[in-house]
C-alpha cells in the first residue's frame, strides 16, 4: 500500500493564480481531510470529508474549494492564491468513527506564493 | 485561549536522559487524546494514543488527567534519534466525525 500521496511536493505560485492539490489514499478510508501548516500556528483544518459526495468546511476554508468524487481521491483547489496561502499543506484520511482512530498524513505539498 | 496549549521548548537533554512534555486543553469535551511525532520538514505520524489510566510504549509513558486537563508524555533514556517535534493532539467527537486539534508542538533535541 502506498497510503497517502501527496502531489507536487513543491509549488510556486503567483498571487492570482489557481491551482490544485492533489491527494489520494488506497486504504478505503472514510475520513480525508486538507490541514495547514504555519509556523507557531500548528496544523490547521481547511476542509474534511466524511465520503464520497460529503464535504465540510473546518477552521480556515476561505479561498479553498474541494470535492470527494471518489472515496480514494480529495483535491484541494486554490481559487485565486494569495501570499498569506503560502503554507505546508498535509492530506490526511482515517477511518471513520468515535474511536481512538490513527489520522494518516500525506507527505506535505510546500506552496510558496509570490 | 488556545484549545491545546504546549511549550513550544526547544528542549536540549543529553542521551539518556529523561524529558517530559506537558500539554494542556480547554475542551471539557474532548475524548480522545494522542501524541504525534513530526520529524524536521516531514509529516506528522502517531506516536501513541492517551488513555486515562495511563499507558506505556517502551521508552515512552503518557499520562492524562481529566479532571484538570492536562496530558503529559514522559520519554525515558533519550535517544539522538528522538530529536522531532512531539504534538499534542485532541479528539472532539462532532456528530458523525470528529474534530483534531493539534497543538504547536514542543521540539526536542537530544546531543551527545
Amino acid at each position: 500500500n502506498a497510503g497517502v500521496t501527496q502531489t507536487p511536493k513543491f509549488q510556486v505560485l503567483k498571487t492570482g493564480q489557481s491551482m490544485t492539490l492533489q491527494c489520494a489514499q488506497d486504504m478505503n478510508h472514510e475520513y480525508m481531510s486538507w490541514y495547514r501548516q504555519d509556523p507557531g500556528m500548528g496544523l490547521r483544518l481547511i476542509h474534511y470529508s466524511v465520503g464520497a459526495g460529503i464535504t465540510d468546511q473546518g477552521e480556515v476554508p476561505n479561498g479553498y474549494n474541494v470535492s470527494r468524487s471518489t472515496t480514494e481521491d480529495f483535491p484541494l483547489r486554490l481559487l485565486s492564491a494569495a501570499p498569506s496561502q503560502t503554507s505546508v499543506y498535509f492530506c490526511a484520511s482515517s477511518p471513520l468513527g468515535r474511536g481512538q482512530n490513527e489520522q494518516f498524513f500525506g507527505p506535505g505539498t510546500r506552496l510558496t506564493v509570490l | 485561549r488556545k484549545e491545546v496549549e504546549q511549550d513550544p521548548g526547544p528542549f536540549n537533554v543529553p542521551e539518556g536522559a529523561t524529558v517530559a512534555f506537558n500539554c494542556t486543553y480547554s475542551n471539557s469535551a474532548s475524548q480522545s487524546f494522542f501524541w504525534y511525532r513530526q520529524d524536521c520538514r516531514k509529516e506528522p505520524k502517531l506516536l501513541m494514543s492517551v488513555y486515562s489510566s495511563g499507558n506505556e510504549d517502551g521508552r515512552f509513558t503518557a499520562q492524562l488527567n481529566r479532571a484538570s486537563q492536562y496530558i503529559s508524555l514522559l520519554i525515558r533514556d533519550s535517544k539522538l534519534s528522538d530529536s522531532a517535534t512531539y504534538l499534542c493532539v485532541v479528539n472532539t467527537h462532532t456528530g458523525t466525525a470528529s474534530k483534531l486539534t493539534f497543538g504547536t508542538g514542543t521540539r526536542l533535541q537530544v546531543t551527545l
